[in-house]
């Protein structure tokens, strides 16, 4: 299975720009997505297809990437972003998501 | 607005079945995908498959001789077997739905314990 490595957590001030990376083990082309999950929520669908945002989103969120190395960007950092953020790649059978980065908001 | 609930029993016994319905409203179950994942304790999630418009199947081949995906198109609801679970087992159960490749809506998911 395509194992996909995420950094742990991390710690940014409002205002701030943020930069969670997931890196796959093999090529995952563009299919990567990335998605929000806030405690006691279900997980919201951010990006699709590396780059795409989805319905509602708003523009400081963006994703790049392609190959094995990606990136979701948010740029400014809100309170609101508390979240744990899970990348998944759908190129590979099966599925698989990341271990998700945990962003603390100071 | 699609949305999506999962029902069914909070606690399992080991070697049982564990059984899952999602309802689903705002949509049909006829377009799109509709997909089971769970999440574990600490966090690792699991595509765990998915019943297409048409009624094919897609599962996780680590779970391919004990789980089962069908669909009841007159109720809009689809379902998820697992068989012979185990402590492993225990996790929140999402029902999701989108594209063959991500899930753009979720449920709320259920939590199920396995435990005698």
């Amino acid at each position: 299975d395509t194992v996909l490595t995420q950094s742990p957590a991390l710690a940014v001030s409002p205002g701030e720009r943020v930069t969670i990376s997931c890196k796959a083990s093999e090529s995952v082309s563009t299919r990567m997505h990335w998605y929000q999950q806030k405690p006691g929520q279900q997980p919201k669908l951010l990006i699709y297809k590396a780059s795409n945002l989805a319905s509602g989103v708003p523009a400081r969120f963006s994703g790049s990437g392609s190959g094995t190395d990606f990136t979701l960007t948010i740029d400014p950092v809100e309170a609101d972003d508390t979240a744990t953020y899970f990348c998944q790649q759908s190129w590979n059978g099966p599925f698989t998501f990341g271990s998700g980065t945990k962003l603390e908001i100071k | 607005e699609v949305q999506l609930q999962e029902s069914g029993p909070g606690l399992v016994k080991p070697s049982q079945s564990l059984s899952l319905t999602c309802s689903v409203t705002g949509y049909s179950i006829t377009s799109n995908y509709w997909g089971w994942i769970r999440k574990f304790p600490g966090n690792k999630m699991e595509w765990m498959g998915y019943i297409s418009y048409s009624g094919s199947t897609s599962y996780n081949p680590s779970l391919k001789s004990r789980i089962s995906i069908t669909r009841d198109t007159s109720k809009n609801q689809f379902f998820l077997q697992l068989n012979s679970v185990t402590t492993e087992d225990t996790a929140t159960y999402y029902c999701g739905s989108g594209d063959s490749n991500w899930f753009a809506y979720w449920g709320q998911g259920t939590l199920v314990t396995v435990s005698s």
